[in-house]
């Protein structure tokens, strides 16, 4: 079926230092979004990119959308511990279909 | 105070029997979905509901069964049909199926079976 492969599956990174993960897919994208889990919780969302070539900050994190519409990143500078989990991708392949979710990527933070 | 609820939190069966895990919202949310989330892995889809009183297959429905008789409940039954049903389950909702609206997720049901 369609998949949403996101890259790297877990990165241990030292307070301080910038963190990005990348979601690939072979199918152009309507539009993309990208949640957050923390460790024992559940998905929340953080932002939606619609527009090819399109980005968006809130705060330390930069989101981008790819100018063919099939990949995204999620950069995050200067972690704190409080980044901490689990980030997803998600994909829509065209309005009208379901959202397709990358592995994720899990996030450490050492202090 | 709006949101998704799941209960219960955790959910322990003795293989066999069949269990259904709850999911109610409040958000007057036209579409709900049902996931299975495995340790590695992202979510998988096992229905969805765009509207009440219909629901769709997603990825991996086998051994699984919901209905949608409100539109605020989307109870999801894992039966014994299911060959590895022990799994984090999660609930969410949107206004409506297909559209940019984003995913509102439950707290979700973490099912052992023994």
């Amino acid at each position: 079926g369609q998949q949403v492969m996101q890259i790297p599956q877990y990165q241990h990174v030292q307070e301080g230092e910038d963190f990005t993960t990348y979601c690939n897919s072979s199918t152009t994208l309507s539009n993309i979004q990208w949640y957050k889990q923390r460790p024992g919780g559940h998905p929340v969302f953080l932002i939606q990119l619609v527009k090819s070539g399109e980005v968006k900050k809130q705060k330390r994190l930069t989101f981008q959308f790819g100018e063919a519409k099939k990949n995204s990143s999620l950069h995050i500078t200067a972690t704190q511990t409080t980044d901490v989990g689990t980030y997803f991708c998600a994909g829509r392949m065209g309005y009208g279909n379901k959202l397709v979710f990358g592995a994720g990527t899990i996030l450490r933070v050492k202090s | 105070d709006g949101g998704i609820t799941q209960s219960p939190k955790y959910l322990f069966r003795k293989e066999g029997q069949n269990v259904t895990l709850s999911c109610e919202q409040n958000l007057n949310h036209d579409a709900m979905y049902w996931y299975r989330q495995d340790p590695g892995q992202g979510l998988r889809l096992i229905y969805y509901s765009q509207i009440v009183n219909d629901f769709q297959k997603g990825d991996i429905a086998e051994g699984y069964s919901v209905s949608r008789e409100k539109k605020e409940s989307f109870p999801l039954t894992v039966t014994s049909a299911q060959k590895n049903p022990t799994a984090f389950y999660l609930c969410a909702s949107s206004g409506q199926f297909g559209l940019s609206d984003e995913q509102f997720f439950g707290p979700g049901t973490r099912l052992t079976v023994l």
